[in-house]
């Protein structure tokens, strides 16, 4: 079975710039959370979203920004970026977002921001 | 607030040689813990635990909870080479899709 799947894998931005990153969740998982991994702040949540609803947001600036569409797939979205943006960017797919089954995580999107 | 505080950050050991890793937490309205591997980027997945006392075991790694002390532990046995990696502690709390995570410990296994 299919795991959970990123892209692109590597992005490199001009500040001021915005970007798109997308996750293909597990199939037959409604869940998809997005985190943020820098060496200095660790994991941190962004947002969770189930069936096309945004269901939790962390404490990240309105520029992140997330959607998911019909089919699971979802979408984050960076405007105006920042140097502080450079980060990992990982989803997590679950079955439903509760933890009962636990979250698959993808290789995640490494963005640079120049 | 939530808060999820792993010791020790890093540590180096002889291949052979037992860890054990220590993961505390403070957090409202506990549902499960887990614990990740992470090489180069995907965490991947080695146990969840929702029960105090009861262990986990796989290969040469264990885990357990302690609910009353809110802590858990992850022991690695015999290590090896390929054990080197960080070790993530993650909290559910009661909240849709969020992991609560600890700043990971580096484990490097010498050979």
């Amino acid at each position: 079975k299919a795991g959970v799947t990123q892209t692109p894998r590597y992005l490199i931005k001009t500040r001021g710039q915005q970007v798109t990153l997308s996750c293909s969740p597990i199939s037959g998982h409604r869940s998809v959370s997005w985190y943020q991994q820098t060496p200095g702040q660790g994991l941190q949540f962004l947002f969770e979203y189930f069936s096309e609803t945004q269901r939790n947001k962390g404490n990240f600036p309105g520029r992140f920004s997330g959607r998911q569409f019909s089919n699971s797939r979802s979408e984050m979205n960076v405007s105006t970026l920042e140097l502080g943006d450079s980060a990992l960017y990982l989803c997590a797919s679950s079955l439903g977002g509760t933890g009962a089954y636990g979250y698959t995580f993808g290789s995640g999107t490494r963005l640079t921001v120049v | 607030e939530d808060k999820v505080v792993q010791s020790p950050l890093s540590l180096v050991v002889h291949e052979g040689d037992t860890v054990t890793l220590n993961c505390s937490y403070e957090v409202t309205n506990f549902r499960s813990l887990l614990w990740y591997k992470q090489e180069k980027k995907a965490p991947t997945f080695l146990f969840m635990l929702t029960s105090s006392g009861i262990e986990k075991k796989s290969g040469r790694l264990s885990s357990i909870l302690d609910k009353k002390e809110l802590f858990s532990i992850l022991n690695i046995t015999a290590t090896q080479t390929g054990d080197s990696a960080v070790y993530l502690c993650a909290v559910v709390p009661d909240s849709w899709g969020k992991l609560q995570f600890g700043a990971g410990t580096q484990v490097v296994v010498t050979p």
